[in-house]
């Protein structure tokens, strides 16, 4: 399976202020995605990250709140911008491809809290 | 993404069989059933995926009816480790719908 790293693991964030987080797999991976995990709840899919063109954002997703980027068949950022509280959740970046290319890994996810 | 049904919550005592149910009987020709779990909010773990045959490997074995309409995950000697919250997905996309999932406790 893919080796998929985020960082950062944490953060504590002031409300107003933007997070970018990165997504760095070990291998060439054909599809990259980003999921949100509110407190106590189940995963939900922002977007789909699409290499060298705007990302596929999902009902209830907007791309001023949530730009992607993925410059690269490795490598995906998602920055949450002017955050609240109710931005606190866990982002987790998932990957498609390399041998297994029907199944889903994900990173161990970033733990955000906003302030 | 055909909807699935699944039991809030399951005991298991250590060292016995484990056995999840899914409900999936709006699921397509061409979906998939998935399962994964999250252990203490860990990203999401892959198990196993089937689309009508029964699949195993070595962390579990899948039991999918004749009609599709529901599979069964079985840990077939569950440890404390097993402890975790699984999913059930029927896909035929990349995408993945998850649902509350079965909250499984494992105990000595």
């Amino acid at each position: 399976s893919a080796v998929i790293s985020q960082k950062p693991s944490r953060d504590i964030c002031q409300r107003g202020t933007s997070l970018t987080i990165q997504c760095q797999v070990d291998s060439q991976v054909t599809m990259m995605f980003w999921y949100r995990q509110q407190p106590g709840q189940s995963l939900t899919l922002i977007a789909t990250a699409n290499q060298g063109s705007e990302a596929t954002y999902e009902s209830g997703f907007v791309i001023d709140k949530f730009p992607i980027s993925r410059p690269n068949l490795t490598f995906s950022t998602l920055t949450v911008s002017n955050m609240s509280p109710e931005d606190s959740s866990i982002y987790l970046c998932s990957v498609i491809g390399g041998i297994a290319k029907n199944i889903q890994y994900f990173g161990a996810g970033t733990r955000l809290s906003v302030l | 993404d055909a909807k699935t049904t699944q039991p809030p919550s399951m005991d298991c005592a250590e060292g016995r069989a484990a056995n999840l149910p899914c409900n999936h009987s709006t699921i397509s020709g061409n979906e998939y059933v998935y399962w994964y779990r999250q252990i203490h909010s860990q990203g999401p773990q892959y198990i196993i995926h089937g689309l009508k045959n029964n699949e195993t490997n070595e962390m579990a074995s899948l039991i999918i009816t004749e009609d599709r309409k529901s599979s069964t995950l079985i840990l077939p000697h569950a440890t404390l480790r097993d402890t975790a919250v699984y999913y059930c997905i029927a896909t035929g996309f990349q995408k993945l719908v998850f649902g509350t999932g079965t909250r499984l406790l494992v105990s000595p």
